[in-house]
């Protein structure tokens, strides 16, 4: 029973290029969330979906960042003309159902560094 | 808004003894859920045990445990018998939202 998975686990982008993080839940979870750790900091949550729905984004930065989870395929977190201080571990996660009681279990994150 | 303060950047605590981590919380929510995760040197986030907020009693994993104070919105990790294993970053959560870690030595 595989966990959750994310690819890739590193990625190098220049400024101004576009990262794509890709995130498969574990096995039977309709739902995803992403966050992001910069260095030395806690975890901030972005975003939370469902199948083809964004139930909360609000800790989604305003601009160059989007997410999906597509009926098919796994969750995309898609950061447009990336800039040095989104360098970071963008971890995702799943859980069954509603966020409220369920654990949610965490990817071994994507790290991402923007030169 | 759920919020989670975690007011103990760093702790330290001789191997095999006892240390408690503080963290409060708020939240508008009538019926939720407290996490402890532990991230070691790996980065990978593990569950460390999880507080249903309905139930009275304190959660118990081996040498894991909480205090669980509703009225007060307080839900302490306490860490009985400390291990250099137990040297990580543990985070508190309340549903989905993360506090901002509090990094814990192990003193040999």
């Amino acid at each position: 029973n595989a966990g959750v998975m994310q690819n890739p686990r590193h990625l190098v982008r220049r400024r101004g290029q576009e990262a794509r993080l890709r995130c498969s839940p574990m096995k039977g979870h309709s739902h995803v969330y992403w966050y992001r750790q910069l260095p030395e900091e806690g975890l901030k949550f972005m975003v939370y979906l469902q199948k083809e729905n964004i139930i909360d984004e609000s800790g989604m930065p305003k601009e160059r960042f989007s997410a999906e989870f597509p009926k098919e395929g796994p969750s995309i977190l898609r950061i447009q003309q990336v800039v040095r201080g989104d360098s970071a571990a963008y971890f995702c996660a799943s859980s069954p159902s509603s966020s409220s009681g369920n654990t949610i279990y965490f990817g071994e994150g994507s790290w991402l560094t923007v030169v | 808004a759920q919020t989670v303060t975690q007011s103990q950047p760093e702790m330290s605590v001789q191997e095999a003894e006892t240390v408690t981590l503080s963290c409060t919380y708020d939240t508008s929510e009538s019926d939720y859920y407290l996490f402890w995760y532990k991230q070691p040197p790996s980065r990978q986030m593990i569950l460390v045990i999880r507080q249903e907020a309905y139930k009275q009693q304190n959660a118990t994993e081996n040498r894991f445990s909480v205090n669980f104070q509703k009225a007060a919105k307080s839900f302490s990790l306490k860490i009985s018998d400390s291990q250099l294993g137990d040297a990580a970053m543990y985070f508190c959560a309340c549903g989905i939202i993360f506090g901002k870690g509090t990094r814990l030595h192990i003193l040999p």
